[in-house]
């Protein structure tokens, strides 16, 4: 089956220790998402990726970094986790047809200790 | 900027109940609008969608929604509830790239 797939599931770091997620998809979806989501709040869009066209939201901290490699891999790089950054992580990909409806991944629970 | 409202922060209802979730938006064009469910650490699952054609959707599941212009609304429903439909619901408006989710509603179902 097509999805979208996000490694690890759980992670936990310390408090300033980089860390990657991951997200990989099988559907050949043009664009890639990543969303943060603290505990019983909305997804927030953090930056989307159009193609190689990396679109950053405005509130997003510096702190957060993406990288698009090819079509199926997207990365999240948290450059100094800070405790405030303890979240879910959930991926997205989306066609650009249609109503670009979005499909998540999983997600990856990030622990900062 | 679009927004989205979810005016129920938690419902509860007893299975084989009828259910409505409410969802209010802001928007200045035509709405991209999506109804996703999410389980308990889990990611998110499309439920169903609307941008033209008939305004009453059917999605998964046996959920329906209902698009009315007039009142910036586009309501979840189901004549049935079951057991595993609780969880939590988020209603998203777009444009396509720029999706914007609400608060959420939190599900119980009574047995």
């Amino acid at each position: 089956d097509a999805m979208v797939i996000q490694n690890p599931r759980y992670q936990v770091t310390q408090f300033g220790k980089p860390v990657t997620l991951s997200c990989s998809q099988t559907l050949n979806h043009n664009v890639m998402y990543w969303y943060q989501q603290k505990s019983s709040q909305a997804p927030k869009l953090l930056f989307h990726y159009y193609d190689k066209d990396f679109n950053n939201e405005a509130d997003t901290p510096d702190n957060f970094q993406s990288r698009r490699p090819n079509t199926s891999f997207c990365f999240l790089d948290i450059r100094s986790p800070g405790l405030g950054d303890a979240a879910m992580y959930l991926c997205a990909t989306s066609g650009t047809s249609g109503t670009w409806e979005q499909y998540f991944g999983p997600g990856t629970r990030l622990t900062v200790t | 900027a679009q927004s989205v409202t979810q005016p129920d922060i938690h419902i509860t209802v007893s299975e084989g109940a009828s259910l409505e979730l409410r969802c209010n938006y802001s928007y200045g064009a035509t709405p991209y609008l999506f109804w996703y469910v999410q389980s308990p650490g889990q990611g998110l699952q499309l439920l169903l969608k609307y941008f033209s054609g008939d305004t009453l959707v059917q999605g998964i599941k046996g959920f329906e929604a209902e698009f009315k212009r007039s009142q910036s609304s586009f309501n979840l429903r189901k004549p049935s509830v079951h057991w595993s439909d609780a969880a939590e619901y988020f209603c998203a408006v777009g444009p396509p790239r720029d999706m914007r989710f609400g608060a959420g509603t939190r599900l119980t179902v009574k047995p």
